[in-house]
């Protein structure tokens, strides 16, 4: 079975702190990880994952497998960062797969 | 293009009842997955739906049910319903499932009196 864990319910940063938010998963096979994020009002939405390697809105994040993480930095938070945000693990067996979701921290970034 | 439609987005039952949930994709998609997100426990998954079939399901009883339609359009039942239910119910779209992007609804907040 997979699992999603984040450690940390809540992270206050100021702005232009850098920003780390923590994911580490279980999963015998070979995972895809993606981070979601939540804005006040908004949808859920993609923020990035693992495969395209690529940098949204100043936040990477590094598939880790010996440490089985999935971190999301960035080096200068901004207040419009400020906002729920979910690791995710997709995993496939066969046909079928479904994404596991962490249960999210609150990213704050005061001014 | 139109984004992922829940309807209805508020409702109030009482315990026993039994409520339906709808939900429309994006155009194109034929994969629909229903979560349950509590403050608590964050985003649990339900079940996914591709092309009408039930490809997935999670650790939920047999009270939560869902269906797809041909034109991708999905419902999720829950009957008999209990306090515990009360939560804010979100629809994904994606075009192929899990792997790819989830385009997600406003959701459907049910409270359970």
């Amino acid at each position: 079975a997979q699992r999603v864990t984040q450690p940390e319910k809540l992270l206050s940063v100021f702005k232009g702190a850098p920003v780390e938010l923590k994911c580490n998963y279980s999963y015998s096979g070979s995972p895809e990880l993606f981070w979601y994020v939540q804005y006040s009002r908004q949808r859920l939405q993609l923020l990035l994952r693992h495969i395209s390697r690529e940098s949204i809105k100043g936040f990477t994040a590094d598939l880790n497998k010996g440490e089985t993480s999935f971190h999301l930095k960035k080096p200068f938070a901004q207040e419009e960062d400020s906002a729920m945000y979910y690791c995710a693990l997709s995993a496939h067996t066969g046909a079928n797969s479904k994404l596991t979701f962490g249960k999210g921290i609150t990213l704050s970034v005061r001014p | 293009k139109a984004g992922v439609t829940q309807t209805p987005r508020y409702l109030i039952k009482t315990r026993g009842q039994q409520v339906t949930l709808s939900c429309s994709p994006i155009s194109g998609h034929r994969s629909v997955s229903w979560y349950q997100q509590t403050p608590g426990q964050g985003l649990q998954f339900l079940f996914e739906y591709f092309s009408e079939t039930q490809r997935n399901k999670g650790n939920f009883p047999g009270r939560f049910s869902g269906r797809q339609f041909s034109n991708s359009r999905s419902e999720m039942n829950v009957s008999t319903l209990e306090l515990g239910d009360s939560a804010l119910y979100l629809c994904a779209s994606s075009l192929d499932g899990a792997a790819g992007e989830l385009f997600f609804g406003e959701g459907s907040r049910l409270t359970v009196l």
